[in-house]
Order: C-alpha cells, then structure tokens, then sequence
C-alpha cells in the first residue's frame, strides 16, 4: 500500500461545476499538507499549503485536511478550463528542510467549456 | 517564495552519454531537492543537496549514476550519467520556502 493514495483519474468536468479532489493516507505524522498543480511540460505550482486539521480558503480554492481519517480535499469552485492539469497532494511530517515531501500519484483534471 | 531558474527546459541526448541539469535559486537555501518524474508517474526524490557536504541519495539512487554539486547555497547541479532510455524523464528541482516547497519548471529528459 502507498503511503499515500491518490485517484489518477482523468476527472472530466463541465465548466462552472464544483471540482472535490482527495487523498488518503496512512502516516499519522504527517502535519503538512499540500496542493500542486502541474500544467502539461511544467513543473509543479503550489496552490495550497495548510497545517494540521481544518479548511484553508484562497479564492476558488479550498483546502480541507481531516486528521482523524487521514484524508484531505482540494475543492475548485466555478472551474475553468483553464484548471486543466493534473493536481498533486503532498505532506510532510514537518515544515523544514529536513523533512522529506512524499507525494501522491496525481489527478489529471479536464474542465470542459 | 522563492523562484527557480531550472536548465535547459528540455534536451534529446545519446544512451552512454550525461547531461548536467542546473538550478538557480533567488535566495540562499539550507537545502536543494532533485526529483525525477517518470512519464504518467508523480515525484520520487532522487537527493537532497546540503551546501558544503555531500547529497544524500534515496533507496534506489546512487551517486555514480546522478551526481551532484553544491558549490554555494544559490545554486546546484545534477547530473545523469551513462544515460539509457529508461533515464528518460522530466528532473526537477525543488527547495523549502516556509510556505510549501517550490520547484523548478523541469528539464524533460529524452534518451535516444
């Protein structure tokens, strides 16, 4: 089993709908969470980091952590085709260096005009 | 957060030769990360670069094949050597900012 699960997809979605992304995992000592986005031919961007459990909003972005069930979400409100790309959660244990980044295996998201 | 400047953006290159992937950061960092993305896959770490000591390689990565510099905190390099096809992948760098981790735009690797 991964340490960490992420369905690969591709999500297709109209433009305009709400867009819910998850991960799973299994290390209880992971306290920071992350959200990437990676468009096709580039490196990843980060679009959320968020610390312990609880919500974290930034625009049309939410990030949700859950401790408890060791899940986290990434929501797209009002998605844009221009949200295409494939989308990566990533924790760590801690917030320095010194603590490795594991990822997910991504989801490929397609927003359809 | 900080910005990366990652080179080149692409290369095609011969099996048995290496090419050497440069990482230029904006501001001075403890620690620079090399990852290797394979094609569909996500990241898998390859190192982490301390300036004046030697990287330190994950399971299944080993110096002679991807060796790396760290001559000052700003900057890295990696390296892949004696390249075969299945060295065919997008490398990146990456480094912590306080904030999440950012990485460079990529160098995809094609081996010929």
């Amino acid at each position: 089993q991964k340490e960490v699960e992420q369905d690969p997809g591709p999500l297709s979605v109209p433009e305009g709908a709400i867009v819910s992304l998850n991960c799973t995992y299994s290390n209880s000592a992971f306290q920071y969470f992350m959200w990437y986005r990676q468009y096709s031919r580039k490196g990843p961007e980060l679009l959320m980091y968020t610390y312990s459990s609880g919500n974290k909003e930034d625009g049309r972005f939410t990030a949700q952590v859950d401790k408890s069930s060791k899940y986290i979400s990434l929501f797209i409100r009002d998605s844009q085709p221009s949200d295409s790309a494939t989308y990566l959660c990533a924790m760590s244990a801690g917030n320095n260096a010194g603590n490795m980044l594991t990822f997910g295996g991504g989801t490929r998201l397609m927003v359809k005009p | 957060s900080a910005v990366i400047s990652q080179k080149p953006s692409r290369d095609i290159c011969q099996r048995g030769t290496s090419l050497t992937i440069q990482c230029q950061v904006d501001s001075q960092v403890t620690m620079m990360f090399w990852y290797r993305q394979q094609p569909g896959q996500s990241l898998t770490l390859i190192a982490t670069a301390n300036q004046g000591s030697e990287a330190t390689y994950e399971s299944g990565f080993v110096i002679d094949k991807f060796p790396i510099s760290r001559p000052n905190l700003t900057f890295s390099t990696l390296t892949v050597s004696n390249m075969s096809p299945e060295d065919s992948s997008i490398y990146l760098c990456s480094v912590e900012g306080g904030d999440g981790y950012t990485f460079g735009s990529g160098t995809r690797l094609t081996v010929v």
